[in-house]
């Protein structure tokens, strides 16, 4: 039983294209999140739902909206993706808001765009 | 800006050897300071949630030490084991902080 799934693993698109990846966990956590790693390999947070409830937002851009319909899913679509959005992304979730909690990963979304 | 520094950023070891290396952090407001493994075309999997000064915790043949005056934690490894091969990430909340600040890891690879 995988416990934080995405979808898909791989992504590859057309810049300008709109797209979404997929995530679920089935560990009955109340926080979720999404993570960008970036170019020099640092896992940079982007957004946190707590009970489907936007807790952070980063300096994302707008093109970036997370929705998340029950506690135990939070997708990410991307609008107008661009060259600079090639990255792995990953989605992860704790039992409670950010506290000594550890974070349970997915297995990441490679987006290329091209 | 925080920063959250890992040095060394790789690593070679021998099998059999002990190997630590070391996680730096801003030392004041500290709240908690997290350590996972990161395996290649995996996702990375928790080792430990450290909170106190002074803290060590153990999980077989790993252990890690925290020092919040100072700012600084160390992840030691005894015994290396080619499985042990993997990438080894700290991450740093302050209070008041609602994410997880990470450094860019240690990759630790053990040479059978």
């Amino acid at each position: 039983d995988t416990a934080v799934s995405q979808t898909p693993k791989y992504l590859v698109t057309q810049m300008g294209n709109d797209k979404s990846i997929k995530c679920e966990q089935n560990l009955g956590h109340d926080t979720m999140y999404w993570y960008k790693q970036d170019s020099k390999k640092f896992l940079k947070i982007m957004f946190s739902y707590n009970n489907k409830e936007l807790i952070i937002n980063e300096t994302v851009p707008n093109r970036f909206s997370p929705k998340s319909p029950d506690k135990a899913h939070l997708n990410l679509h991307i609008n107008s993706l661009e060259l600079g959005d090639s990255a792995v992304y990953f989605c992860a979730s704790s039992l409670i808001f950010v506290s000594y909690n550890e974070q349970f990963f997915g297995p990441g979304t490679r987006l290329t765009v091209l | 800006i925080l920063n959250v520094e890992q040095s060394p950023q790789s690593l070679h070891v021998q099998e059999g050897d002990s190997t630590n290396f070391t996680c730096s952090f801003p030392s004041s407001n500290f709240y908690a300071l997290h350590w996972y493994r990161w395996e290649t075309a995996k996702s990375p999997e928790a080792l430990f949630v450290m909170t106190l000064n002074g803290d060590e915790k153990k999980k077989g043949r790993i252990s890690a030490t925290l020092n919040t005056k100072e700012g600084y934690s160390y992840l030691y490894i005894k015994g290396s084991q080619p499985e042990d091969s993997a990438t080894y990430l700290c991450a740093f909340l302050i209070q008041g902080a609602q994410k997880l600040v990470f450094g860019q890891g240690t990759r630790l690879t053990i040479n059978p």
